[in-house]
C-alpha cells in the first residue's frame, strides 16, 4: 500500500489547456510537499502547504487536510511545464519523505 | 548561492564493484538525505545524516552505507553492485528541522553493466 497516490500516472495537453494533477495521501501530514522533475533529473520544489492554497505565477497549489487531498494546477500551460510533478508527504517523525509516483506531463504546442 | 552539488553526474559500473556518490549540500544546512530513484518510480528513501549522525535508514540492504563529514557534505557508498541498483540517487540538504523543504542536487545517474 502506497502512503501517497498520485493521478493521472502520464498526462498530455495541448498548449494553453488548464492542467490539474491530484495527490491523495493517508498519513497524517503537517505538510505536503509538490515537485517537479525535468529529464535528466534534478527537481525542484514547487511548493509546501499545510492549508489553504498557495499560488506562484501559473502554478496553484491545494490541500484538503480533513479529505487528505492535494491538487496542482497549471494554467494556461506551456510546453516548458512538461516534467514529472511528483508529491510527497512527511513520514511521521518528520524526517524522510513518502513519495508519489509521480505525474509525468507533456505539453504540445 | 550555489545549491546541492553532487558528484559525478553519470557513472557506469559492472555487477560486484563499488561505488561513491558525493553530495554538498546548500551553505549552511546540516542535513542531509539520499534518495534512489529507479526508472518510472518516485523516489525512495536511504539515509538521513544531520550533523555527522544517521537519523533515519530507509529499507535498503546493508551493501548501502554513508556518512557525513565535518563540512556537512556526504556521502554515500554501494558495495557488490547488483543490476537492480541502477538507478537515479538524489541528494536533498536542509537546515535540518522537521518538516523543512529540502533541496535537491541534480542526481547521479548510476548504470549497472
Amino acid at each position: 500500500k502506497n502512503e501517497v497516490e498520485q493521478s493521472p500516472q502520464n498526462l498530455t495537453a495541448q498548449e494553453g489547456e488548464f492542467i490539474t494533477i491530484n495527490c491523495s495521501y493517508s498519513v497524517g501530514i503537517s505538510a505536503l510537499h509538490w515537485l517537479q522533475q525535468h529529464p535528466g533529473g534534478g527537481i525542484v520544489s514547487l511548493f509546501m502547504l499545510s492549508s489553504g492554497k498557495k499560488k506562484h505565477g501559473r502554478l496553484i497549489a491545494t490541500i484538503n487536510i480533513q479529505e487528505k487531498h492535494s491538487s496542482l494546477h497549471i494554467t494556461a500551460s506551456h510546453p516548458r511545464d512538461s516534467a514529472v510533478y511528483i508529491c510527497a508527504v512527511p513520514t511521521p517523525t518528520g524526517n524522510q519523505f513518502y513519495f508519489g509516483t509521480g505525474t509525468s506531463l507533456t505539453v504540445i504546442p | 548561492d550555489a545549491g546541492v552539488t553532487q558528484s559525478p553526474t553519470h557513472l557506469i559500473k559492472t555487477r560486484g564493484q563499488h561505488v561513491t556518490l558525493r553530495c554538498s549540500p546548500i551553505s549552511g544546512h546540516k542535513s542531509v538525505s539520499w534518495y534512489q530513484q529507479v526508472l518510472g518510480q518516485g523516489p525512495q528513501f536511504i539515509f538521513q545524516y544531520y550533523e555527522k549522525e544517521e537519523r533515519g535508514r530507509g529499507n535498503f540492504p546493508d551493501r548501502f552505507s554513508a556518512r557525513q563529514f565535518p563540512n556537512y557534505s556526504s556521502e554515500l557508498n554501494v558495495n557488490a553492485l547488483l543490476l537492480g541498483d541502477s538507478a537515479l540517487y538524489l541528494c536533498a540538504s536542509s537546515p535540518g528541522q522537521p518538516n523543512q523543504p529540502q533541496h535537491f542536487g541534480d542526481g547521479t545517474r548510476l548504470s549497472i553493466l
